[in-house]
Formats: structure tokens, sequence, C-alpha cells
């Protein structure tokens, strides 16, 4: 079978950084994609890890250990638009993807 | 604008109706995907397909059914409705591989099954 981990909620500062952690057990990985989701909404690819290390794309950034089966989405400079749910998936065979349960982001003033 | 498009947003339906979701995109995307989302939770990956004439059930067991007759159009039906398939269906697309590039989401259909 396939299951993702990740924290149901994080709260932080407007201008903080913050983490989230994402753990998976998978047959037929090929990678981690990271998502965004306001409000129930059409969720927006955020990032791509097929390999170990770090991809940074301006304010956000993914990294991945495949051999921890462990993953993270970092979040620099909060804004207060960046309130949402953030979901990593699983990549598998034939491009499918597998979502965790999503964690819900606060940022506070 | 190339874009991925679900209509009706929403739905409010008695119980036994068949209903059509319609999802279209202008991409050209061969590979197109239904999911399932109740609200605060995780995507459920109900149907998919690499292309025409091909569908595929997903992970989630799902007592509907899809269709995809021409590239850019991914129907799903469900030929009577229930309260239990009250939930958020949503539509996605991706080319090649897909996973590099992301999947491209539509805004859902919110269906109440009364």
């Amino acid at each position: 079978g396939q299951s993702l981990e990740q924290p149901s909620e994080v709260t932080a500062v407007e201008g903080a950084i913050v983490q989230i952690n994402c753990t998976y057990q998978t047959s037929g990985f090929y990678g981690l994609s990271w998502y965004q989701q306001h409000d129930g909404g059409a969720p927006t690819f955020l990032s791509y890890n097929a390999l170990d290390g770090l991809e940074e794309t301006g304010r956000f950034s993914s990294f991945l250990s495949r051999s921890d089966s462990y993953g993270y989405l970092l979040l620099q400079e909060l804004q207060m638009k960046d309130s949402a749910s953030y979901f990593c998936a699983v990549v598998g065979p034939g491009g499918k993807l597998i979502f965790g349960q999503g964690t819900e982001l606060s940022v506070k003033p | 604008e190339a874009d991925i498009y679900q209509t009706p947003r929403y739905l409010v339906i008695g119980t036994g109706k068949k209903i059509t979701l319609e999802c279209s995109q202008t991409m050209g995307h061969d590979k197109m995907y239904w999911y399932q989302q109740d609200p605060g939770m995780e995507l459920h990956l109900i149907h998919y397909s690499y292309g025409v004439n091909s569908t595929e059930k997903g992970d989630l067991s799902s007592e509907s059914t899809v269709s995809r007759i021409r590239t850019e159009h991914f129907p799903l039906t469900l030929e009577s409705a229930r309260p239990s398939h009250t939930s958020q269906y949503l539509c996605a697309s991706s080319e090649g591989e897909g996973a590099g590039y992301g999947y491209t989401f539509g805004s859902g259909t919110r269906l109440t099954v009364v």
C-alpha cells in the first residue's frame, strides 16, 4: 500500500520561515510533488523532486531524501496570502499522484 | 489562455438522479484524472485516462464512470446519485510523464445529493 504523513496544521507569523514535513511509504516511487490549495479551490502545482536534494523556486523550496522516504516544503518570508492547505503527493507509475492529508498553514500578522 | 474547465461549479440534486460532471481542457494533454475530495481531507484518485479510449479506475472505489472520446473532454457520470456521493470532484490534466510539469486542476464541482 501507500501512505503519506504530514502535520495537520502549522501556524507561523508573517515574515517567518516554515517547514512542512512529509514522510511516505510507497511502492513504485518516482518523485515527490507539492501542491497548494486555497479554501478548497483548484490545487496548484508548487514543486517536484525526483532526485535527492533541494529545489528552489522563489520563496519556496522543496527537499527530498529518497533513502529516508522524507521530504519537506520550505516557505520563506511568509505572507498572509500563503495561508492555505499544502499537500505532498507521491508520484507513482504512469505519473499518477497519491496525495497526503494536507497541512493547513495559518499565517498570522 | 490554456486552462481546464469544470461545470457545473455547484450542483444540488435529488437521490436517484443521473448526473454528468463536465471537464474540458484546452492544452492538448493526453493524461487526465478525476479526484474526489471531502472538506479538509486529501484528494483521492477515482479515475484516470492516458488518452482517447483509455480509462482506468483509480485507488478509491467509485460508483461513477468516465469516458474519453475526445482528447479535450473527460466527463464523469453517476447513474444514480446517493447522499454518500456528496463531495467535491476535481478534474486534472498533465503533459508527458506529467510529474515534472505538475498537474493542472480545474476549480472542481461541489456536489450535494439530498
